[in-house]
Formats: structure tokens, C-alpha cells, sequence
């Protein structure tokens, strides 16, 4: 059973240029949860997606980032016009129901030049 | 709002020896605590957890007492091994939250 899976797990771009992070949950789990950690920082939540639905997204800058998780194919974390400080880990996890383990993928590196 | 507090790091010990990581958190209600464990190159994994005050969580030799009354969730481990060599995350849950709080890691490196 594969665990989660992100990709790219490197993704450079530059400033203006959008970045789309895929995270494909593990099977059977329908919860996704993104997080970005910041240089010496913590992780933070961003958004909580089930199926089709966006549940939570307080932690979501207000422009330039979405996300989505169709009800075929992964999550994706999209970043329109790119600027340096959204260099960062971003992290997806998984689970099946809300109160449960998370699971964690390995993150995707964004460096933006 | 909610947040978590842990040692800064880098935390350097020698093999098979005794291992506290401070963590404080502020939360409103009554949390669910956890420690994370990222080794170099993975994404995080669950270590332990505790849910209700005065609860205790163990795994792999590492344990972790939920103190409400000092609102604390320390990490602790006997006799560490290279093996332990990590980043270790602190988080809460609030209630009826969706998202986990984390602190912002303490790197553990342990020589032989």
C-alpha cells in the first residue's frame, strides 16, 4: 500500500510563473490536509480538502493560492505568480476519517528564483 | 489563537543518552497533543500521542506526558541511539479544529 505520494519533490520556478503540487492521498483516505513549512519555521496548515470540497482553508494566503481535490485524480496546490517567499516545503497528509492518524508525504521543495 | 513551543535546536548527545524535548502549548478547550518524527528525506510520522490530561504516549522507547497544569507535552527518551538522529515536531489539535498546530521543530543529532 503506497504511502502518500507528492511530486515534484523539487520544483524551481521563477518570479511570475505559476507552481502546481501534486499529492495523491493514500488509498482509501478521502481527507487531504496542505502545509508549508517556512525556512526555521514550523509547519503550517493551510487547507483541508475532502472530495470535492474545500472544509478549511483559514490557513490559505488570500490571493494567488488554491488548492482543489477532484473527485478522480490527486490534490493539487496551485501558486499563481510566484514570488521568492513562497520558497518553501510543502506537505500534503491524508487521512480517512477527520480524527484519525495522519499520514505525511515527503513534500515538495519550491525554490523560486 | 493556538501555538506550540518547543526547544531550539540543534540537540547533539551522545549515543545512550537521556533525551527531554521541551514543548509548552496555548490552546483554548482541551487539546490533542502529538509528537512528530522527520527523518532526513521523508515526510513526517507519527511518534505518540495523548488525548486527554495526565495521559501518556510511548513509542520506539520515546514517551510523553500530557500536564495540564503546566500545559506541557515533553518529549522523553532513556537511552537514544544514531538511529534517533531527526527533526522532531510538537502539535496540537484543538477542539473541533481541522488542521494541526505545529512548533517549528527541534533537530536531534546524536553521535556515536
Amino acid at each position: 500500500n503506497a504511502g502518500v505520494m507528492q511530486n515534484p519533490r523539487h520544483l524551481v520556478r521563477r518570479r511570475g510563473q505559476e507552481a502546481r503540487l501534486r499529492c495523491s492521498p493514500m488509498k482509501g483516505h478521502s481527507h487531504v490536509y496542505w502545509y508549508r513549512q517556512l525556512p526555521e519555521e514550523g509547519l503550517k496548515f493551510m487547507v483541508y480538502l475532502q472530495k470535492e470540497n474545500i472544509i478549511d482553508e483559514s490557513g490559505m494566503p488570500k490571493e494567488r493560492f488554491s488548492a482543489e481535490f477532484p473527485k478522480e485524480g490527486p490534490s493539487i496546490l496551485r501558486i499563481q505568480q510566484v514570488v521568492r517567499g513562497d520558497s518553501a516545503a510543502y506537505f500534503c497528509a491524508s487521512t480517512r476519517e477527520t480524527d484519525e492518524k495522519l499520514f505525511f508525504g515527503s513534500g515538495t521543495q519550491l525554490s523560486v528564483l | 489563537g493556538d501555538s506550540v513551543t518547543q526547544m531550539e535546536g540543534p540537540v547533539t548527545l551522545s549515543e545512550e543518552a537521556f533525551l527531554t524535548i521541551n514543548c509548552t502549548y496555548t490552546a483554548t478547550g482541551y487539546p490533542s497533543l502529538f509528537w512528530y518524527v522527520q527523518y532526513p528525506g521523508e515526510g513526517l510520522q507519527l511518534l505518540l500521542k495523548a488525548t486527554k490530561a495526565d495521559d501518556k504516549g510511548s513509542n520506539k522507547g520515546f514517551e510523553a506526558t500530557y500536564r495540564k497544569e503546566t500545559t506541557s507535552f515533553h518529549l522523553e527518551k532513556g537511552s537514544v541511539q544514531v538511529s534517533d538522529s531527526a527533526v522532531y515536531f510538537c502539535a496540537l489539535r484543538g477542539g473541533g479544529a481541522d488542521g494541526l498546530t505545529f512548533g517549528k521543530g527541534t533537530h536531534l543529532i546524536i553521535q556515536p
